[in-house]
């Protein structure tokens, strides 16, 4: 079974500094890992994923992430936090090997970046 | 990238009635699903809708109460039958194009029964 922890609730963060939201999940293949991100009343946008390759993957609004196969982690970071990041982030993660296609979700961890 | 647009945005509804929501993708899909989430929280898969066949759904689940269609490609859509207040949440679809690809949203459809 595959599964996803994101193990913060919530994060705060004063704008311009560091954001990082932690992602930790259990897959018995080689994952496919996503980040998605959730305004007030909207659906999910994707932000970012990892399927092979390079561990450090860039995406969408300055949003990066660190795919790290040792610790079963997929952390997403953005060097300096704006305002408007503030939302509702999904990790979510999904086992190639099963036919099925199906996304496991984490939580949420809500952020929110302060003046 | 796949646009998806569903419709009602947002409904109130009675106890005991359904509601049928539809899911639009601007582009032919491999996969399409539905997900339940409640206000702030994680999502739910309800079911995998599948073209021309019955959809697949997850444990908890039931055609009975979430019938799904998806007569081709690009549209889906899915009844929430028999409504009682504890159906009231935010029901998602979801599109993908294939195995490599992330999952695409729709906006949402937040549902109130009274």
């Amino acid at each position: 079974a595959q599964s996803v922890a994101q193990p913060e609730d919530q994060v705060n963060v004063a704008e311009g500094n560091p954001l990082t939201v932690k992602c930790t999940y259990s897959v018995s293949g080689n994952p496919y890992l996503f980040w998605y991100v959730q305004y007030p009343n909207r659906g999910l946008q994707f932000l970012l994923k990892y399927i092979t390759g390079d561990n450090l993957v860039k995406g969408s609004y300055g949003f990066e992430a660190e795919f790290n196969k040792s610790q079963t982690s997929f952390h997403l970071k953005k060097p300096s936090a704006l305002v408007s990041d503030s939302a509702l982030y999904f990790c979510a993660v999904r086992d190639p090997t099963r036919s099925s296609n199906k996304l496991t979700f984490g939580g949420g961890t809500r952020v929110l970046v302060k003046p | 990238s796949a646009v998806i647009s569903q419709k009602p945005s947002r409904d109130i509804c009675q106890r005991g009635t359904s509601l049928t929501i539809q899911c639009q993708v601007d582009s032919q899909v491999t996969m399409m699903f539905w997900y339940r989430q409640q206000p702030g929280q994680s999502l739910t898969l309800i079911a995998t809708a599948n073209q021309g066949s019955e959809a697949t759904y997850e444990s908890g689940f039931v055609i009975d109460k979430f019938p799904i269609s998806r007569p081709n490609l690009t549209f889906s859509t899915l009844t929430v039958s028999n409504m009682s207040p504890e159906d009231s949440s935010i029901y998602l679809c979801s599109a993908m194009t294939g195995g490599y690809t992330e999952a695409f949203f729709g906006q949402g459809t937040r549902l109130t029964v009274v």
